[in-house]
Parts: structure tokens; sequence; C-alpha cells
């Protein structure tokens, strides 16, 4: 099977402008999870949707992060205004379970760089 | 709120020997899966090795195995016959049975010397 696709795979942006990244998950996954990871550290769940609904964003800055996942496949996170804090990778993954039981297939990533 | 926690940020070891990964968690609750996962340069996070924790039995792939000591909330991970492919950073996650919310350590870099 196609494995969690991310798009794209750099970004570099100056502060204060605004990005955006795309994932597309594994067929038939109904749970789907952004994570940023600063160089270094380990990743941090910032959104985790169960179809097209929010399950937890709790540590999602919502004054300038968001994101959506329409009709419960594809799924947008966007960055406005970023801030130099922001370079990270954002990576995307993906399960059949919304209980863990299954595991979780995650995407490449994206390197985001904020200059 | 589940923690966990890596306490060796960087361990090396040589080609053909065994080395052991530390983790440790903190939760309540009793429904609840522990991954470890290698991501090399590439940023690919990749499955090493998946434990339930109802289960005894310790998981083992292959070269890798894991001690899961439930009452210490104790997960580390052994591999044994360490290859140069095996130098990566490895992550110990957590993943609730009870909402599927998936929660790594800080990451341990292992360099494998020829």
């Amino acid at each position: 099977e196609a494995g969690v696709a991310q798009s794209p795979r750099y970004k570099i942006i100056e502060k204060r402008q605004s990005v955006a990244f795309w994932c597309n998950p594994i067929s038939g996954h109904a749970t789907l999870y952004w994570y940023q990871q600063i160089l270094g550290q380990g990743p941090k769940l910032l959104i985790q949707f169960q179809n097209n609904g929010v399950v937890d964003d709790s540590q999602l800055p919502k004054d300038r992060f968001s994101a959506e996942r329409l009709k419960g496949v594809d799924s947008t996170l966007k960055i406005q205004p970023a801030k130099l804090e922001d370079s990270a990778v954002y990576l995307c993954a993906s399960s059949s379970s919304d209980r863990g039981n299954y595991g979780y297939t995650f995407g490449s990533g994206t390197r985001l760089t904020v200059v | 709120a589940q923690t966990v926690t890596q306490s060796q940020p960087e361990m090396s070891v040589q080609e053909a020997e065994t080395v052991t990964l530390s983790c440790t968690y903190d939760t309540s609750e009793n429904n609840y899966y522990l991954f470890w996962y290698k991501q090399p340069p590439s940023r690919q996070m990749i499955l090493v090795i998946r434990q339930e924790a109802y289960k005894q039995q310790n998981a083992t792939e292959n070269r890798f195995s894991v001690n899961f000591q439930k009452a210490a909330k104790s997960f580390s991970l052994k591999i044994s016959d360490s290859q140069l492919g095996d130098t990566a950073m490895y992550f110990c996650a957590f993943g609730s049975g009870n909402t599927g919310k998936l929660i790594f350590g800080q990451g341990t870099t292992l360099q494998v010397k020829p």
C-alpha cells in the first residue's frame, strides 16, 4: 500500500510569512496526526483528527497555527504568521484505529526553516 | 497526562555487539501500547517493535527485543548483533488505547562503530 504522503519536503520562509503543509494519509486510515519535531527533540503532537473531526488540539498554538482535514482524507496544516521558533520538521502520521492498537504510519515530513 | 522519558541522549556501540536503550513512562491508564521507532537522517519514522501492555511476554523482532516491566513503567530496547545500519535516533513512544494519542520521548542517538 502507498505510504503517508507529505509535501513539500523542504520550505524556507521569512518570519511573519505564511506557510502551508499538505498530508495525504494511507487510504482508509481514519485517524490523522500532525507532529512538530524541533531538531534534536522528540516529536510533539500538535493535533489529532478522527475522520474530519478534531480529537485533540490542546498543543496547537491556535493564534498562529490552524489545521483542517477535508472530507476526512487529506489534511493541511498552516502557520500564519511564522516565527523563528517554528523552524522544525512537521510530521504527519495516520492510523487505521482510533485506539492506537494497530500502530501508526509516518510520512517523511516537511522541514521548515524560518529566517 | 502521560509522559515518556529517555535518559540517554547519546549512545555508541561496536558493530556486532549488544546495546540497550532505556525508556520509562508514566500513565494512569491500563489500556496502552508501547513502541520503539527508529529515525535515520532521512527523517522517516520507522516502527522497530511494539508491545501491548496487557501482554506479559516481551516482544521480539529479529535482533530487536524489549524488556517490559509494567509495574516499574519501564520499556527498554535491546539491539543484538548491532549493524552499521542501526545508526539512527531511537524514540520510545506511548500509545493510549483510550484516545489513540501517541506521545514520544526525547530520543536517543545511537551510533554503531565499525
